[in-house]
């Protein structure tokens, strides 16, 4: 089956430092999207990208579909950006099911 | 504006027993539905998807059982629950094959 891959696995930011998450996947997929999981648990969606540039905020997303892997920028982060980001692609298989990557767990300091 | 519910949100339950968890969907029709379980090490697995009532898919092989007895509810379940079981355990839905979003998640904790 198709394999997600993301990096880092770990991340340790100062407050106010941008960074970059990557998401790198075996196969065609029809859809792409990005979460953000909270102390909590809650994942939160942040972008259905499955091709090309979007941007909420701070954040933006950029997929290469051709290519095979997608981009998370993070900029002027903020220790709320802590948690886990997930990607997670639909590889066109049975109804829109999600194959998630391992996520980079993100640790912003004050 | 649709909103999902879970319950309960914690669990304790011991090895043996059964279990039954909840999902509901709210300001949407005919969703997909999906249950997935996020075990140590942060990666979440699909479980079991439905694409209407009564109709339900399993993509693992395991203890645990869903269904799908109303089109905007989703069950879990499990007759006899086993120390493996335990995990957080999210209920998502989508509109065709769109974005999906993500219940509160249930904590499973087996004893």
């Amino acid at each position: 089956g198709i394999q997600v891959e993301q990096s880092p696995p770990d991340l340790i930011l100062q407050e106010g430092a941008n960074s970059t998450l990557r998401c790198n996947f075996s196969d065609s997929v029809n859809n792409l999207q990005w979460f953000h999981q909270n102390p909590w648990g809650q994942l939160i969606n942040l972008f259905y990208i499955p091709s090309g540039t979007k941007q909420n905020g701070r954040l933006s997303a950029t997929t290469v579909a051709t290519e095979r892997y997608s981009l998370l920028y993070i900029s002027s982060s903020q220790t709320t950006d802590s948690g886990v980001y997930f990607c997670a692609v639909d590889y066109g298989g049975s109804q829109g099911n999600l194959i998630f990557g391992k996520g980079t767990k993100l640790s912003v300091k004050p | 504006s649709q909103t999902i519910h879970q319950w309960p949100a914690t669990l304790v339950q011991p090895v043996g027993s059964p279990l039954s968890l909840e999902c509901t969907v709210e300001g949407t029709s005919n969703p997909n539905l999906y249950w997935y379980r996020q075990a140590a090490g942060r990666g979440l697995q699909l479980l079991f998807y439905s694409v209407g009532i009564g109709q339900i898919s399993s993509e693992v092989p395991q203890n645990l059982s869903a269904s799908r007895p109303q089109d905007r509810q989703f069950i879990l379940s499990s007759k006899k629950l086993l120390l493996s079981d335990s995990g957080f355990y999210l209920c998502a839905w989508s509109v065709l094959s769109n974005t999906q979003y993500f219940g509160p998640g249930t904590r499973l904790t087996v004893l």
